[in-house]
């Protein structure tokens, strides 16, 4: 089965500094899709950003972008000139591009809640 | 807002009891996924329909059941509640036509806090 592991619960960055969240997830397969999700006090899951494992590129959205590092199962996410908006939990998530069962559906770290100070 | 709605928002209830949690997906969407959060267990999956017929399921109790009707809402239905059902509960759509795709994006609802006293 596999696991995602965000081993900060807690992080802080001051406004307008940027921070790097970690997750490193445990799969035996090959191809599958890694998400960051972002939920904010309003407890909406947000999408944030989504890597292909197939893609050697790193993904990039505006100020997020992500370090996806296959061969150490490691997908850490960046975030630039962290804004007071970007206080939320984060939740790294792993999707099988194998579909059976509950293989392809979100399986979630246990996030990392940033806190950005002014 | 992500175009998924979830009713109610919050419900508190008593163990022994039943509810029911519903969700309308966003248009066009015919896939509907059922998470729950809670602090023990973190975010997991528990349930997928698609097209009203279930499609997958996760670490769902068989106390819990749910059900995607012809106009493409869903319901979630908790019975027999005990303290530990207390939990966030998600609906999410996905915008494929197929139901089938992971590259599908889920779209999630503000959720439903449920508390069992």
């Amino acid at each position: 089965a596999q696991t995602v592991t965000q081993s900060q619960p807690e992080m802080s960055v001051q406004e307008a500094e940027t921070v790097t969240l970690s997750c490193t997830y445990d799969t035996s397969e090959s191809d599958y899709y890694l998400f960051w999700y972002k939920q904010p006090p309003s407890r909406q899951m947000i999408l944030v950003i989504r890597q292909e494992a197939y893609k050697q590129q790193n993904a990039t959205e505006n100020r997020f972008s992500v370090n996806f590092q296959k061969a150490a199962k490691s997908f850490s996410l960046k975030i630039s000139d962290s804004q007071l908006g970007d206080a939320a939990m984060y939740f790294c998530a792993y999707r099988s591009a194998y579909y059976g069962g509950s293989q392809g559906n979100l399986i979630f770290g246990k996030g990392t809640k940033l806190s950005v100070k002014p | 807002d992500s175009g998924v709605t979830q009713t109610p928002k919050h419900l508190i209830t008593a163990t022994g009891q039943r509810v029911t949690l519903r969700c309308s997906p966003r248009s066009g969407d015919l896939s509907v996924y059922w998470y729950q959060q809670s602090l023990d267990q973190g975010l997991q999956f528990l349930i997928q329909y698609y097209n009203g017929e279930e499609r997958a399921k996760g670490n769902i109790l068989e106390r819990f059941s749910a059900q995607q009707f012809p106009d493409l809402h869903s319901e979630l239905n908790l019975s027999s509640l005990e303290l530990g059902d207390s939990a966030l509960y998600f609906c999410a759509s996905s915008e494929g036509p197929s139901g089938t795709d992971p590259r599908e994006t889920q779209y999630f609802g503000p959720g439903t806090r449920l508390l069992v006293l």
